[in-house]
């Protein structure tokens, strides 16, 4: 059974300040991952994949991936309250899995 | 319309009806999935088509029933369900089918179902 692990949360951090969010994945053989990000009432939209090991930034995000560990962590740099929201880590393959989510507070 | 398309957004259903799901991507893309989202729990896999062909069925009850008429819609026929069936249903496309290639899901509104 492929399985994504998440923290639940609520991870809550300051306005400005860095958040980090961290995923781990049972199934060494995977290829792709993402972030998605999910507010509350509303549907998951991508934010992010990566599937090469090491960073990779857009804008205030910046995705890490260590294949070696299957480590997965998601930074969001000068955290806004509109970040404030569950993000959703997943494998890609042709069965996506997908954690069940870190809860995000961005306190103003 | 642009994007994923899902509807009813909410549904209210008795444990004998029968209904419907409706999702519609006017992307272009070519797999369509279902998933369910209970809360507190991970997005579970139903269905994968691609190509219009069904190549997954996650050991889904029969009570859920998918329909892929071509590229572009996906149904989800609902009979004699449970309230444990009660959760979010979501409809969600991909120009990738085997998921390597980097692009990701585009999902729908969702249909917020309860079971009564």
């Amino acid at each position: 059974q492929k399985e994504v692990e998440q923290n639940s949360g609520p991870l809550s951090v300051p306005e400005g300040a860095i958040a980090s969010l961290n995923c781990t994945y049972s199934d060494r053989g995977s290829q792709s991952f993402f972030w998605y990000r999910q507010y509350s009432g509303k549907s998951p939209e991508l934010i992010m994949s990566i599937y090469s090991n090491g960073d990779k930034e857009d804008g205030r995000f910046t995705a890490q991936l260590n294949k070696a560990s299957q480590y997965v962590s998601l930074l969001i740099r000068d955290s806004q309250p509109s970040d404030s929201a569950t993000y959703l880590c997943a494998v890609g393959g042709f069965k996506t899995i997908f954690g069940a989510g870190t809860r995000l507070f961005v306190k103003a | 319309e642009t994007g994923v398309t899902q509807t009813p957004r909410h549904l209210v259903m008795g444990m004998t009806n029968k209904k419907s799901l409706k999702c519609e991507q006017h992307l272009g893309h070519n797999a369509m999935y279902w998933y369910k989202q209970s809360a507190k729990k991970p997005l579970e896999l139903m269905f994968v088509y691609s190509l219009e062909e069904r190549v997954e069925n996650n050991s889904v009850p029969s009570r859920f029933s998918p329909e892929c008429p071509n590229s572009s819609h996906l149904f989800l026929h609902l009979h004699t369900l449970q309230p444990e069936d009660s959760a979010l249903y979501l409809c969600a496309s991909s120009q990738d089918p085997g998921g390597n290639l980097g692009y990701g899901y585009t999902f729908g509104s969702g249909t917020r179902l309860t079971v009564v």
